[in-house]
């Protein structure tokens, strides 16, 4: 089966630009999950979908992130304006609905902010 | 509030050297607990979970972690390290349906 897709790999901006970030989930897979790696630092979970729906996002950092999962697949999540905090690894997981299922993750969006 | 703590940020190994992470959470509930592993240019991947039984569990690639619940830790360990298990080490336990990871150790395996 394919696995979590995230796109782009990398992605450089200037401070007060806009980025979205994309995530595509393994087919089937109901729940959908961000977490961001800022340098040095461990991996902090930014929010979860169940479907289209926003389970929990309290680790969102503030109002400048929207993340969206229209239709229950894939989902983006858009930092505007950018900040230079906002560098670091966002990392997309996915996993089944039931319970214990273990969470695949994407390879990471690297985003930097200049 | 949930927190994991890795003991080491960088561990340096030669071949064939034993090898021991030390990982330490806080949590008040039940806990499920995990190694993740994220090799240079790859996705995190799962190593091992600990939800619940035996609390020495073993995972993929010779890896093994015991759970002990009287010292809040999860050591991830191996006896023989090779010069393909450079990578670095995430810890973290799960609560209400998401992970909180550790800092993460670097491991380098010298040949």
């Amino acid at each position: 089966e394919a696995g979590v897709t995230q796109f782009p790999s990398h992605s450089v901006i200037e401070k007060g630009q806009t980025v979205t970030l994309r995530c595509d989930p393994i087919s089937g897979h109901d729940n959908l999950y961000w977490y961001r790696r800022v340098m040095g630092k461990e991996i902090k979970f930014l929010l979860h979908f169940v479907k289209e729906s926003k389970q929990d996002e309290s680790g969102m950092p503030n109002n400048r992130f929207l993340a969206e999962r229209t239709g229950g697949t894939y989902s983006t999540l858009k930092v505007q304006p950018a900040e230079l905090e906002d560098s670091g690894v966002y990392f997309c997981a996915s996993s089944q609905g039931n319970g214990n299922s273990p969470l695949h993750f994407g390879n990471g969006t690297r985003l930097t902010v200049t | 509030a949930q927190s994991v703590s890795q003991h080491n940020h960088h561990v340096i190994l030669s071949e064939a050297a034993s090898l021991e992470l030390g990982c330490n959470y806080s949590y008040g509930g039940t806990v499920n607990l995990f190694w993740y592993v994220q090799y240079p240019g790859q996705h995190l991947q799962l190593l091992l979970k600990y939800f619940s039984g035996d609390p020495l569990v073993k995972g993929i690639k010779g890896f093994e972690a015991e759970f002990i619940k009287s010292k809040f830790s999860f050591n991830l360990r191996k006896p023989s390290v090779q010069w393909s298990d450079t990578a670095e080490y995430f810890c973290a336990v799960e609560g209400a349906q998401k992970l909180v990871f550790g800092q993460g150790t670097r491991l380098t395996i010298n040949p």
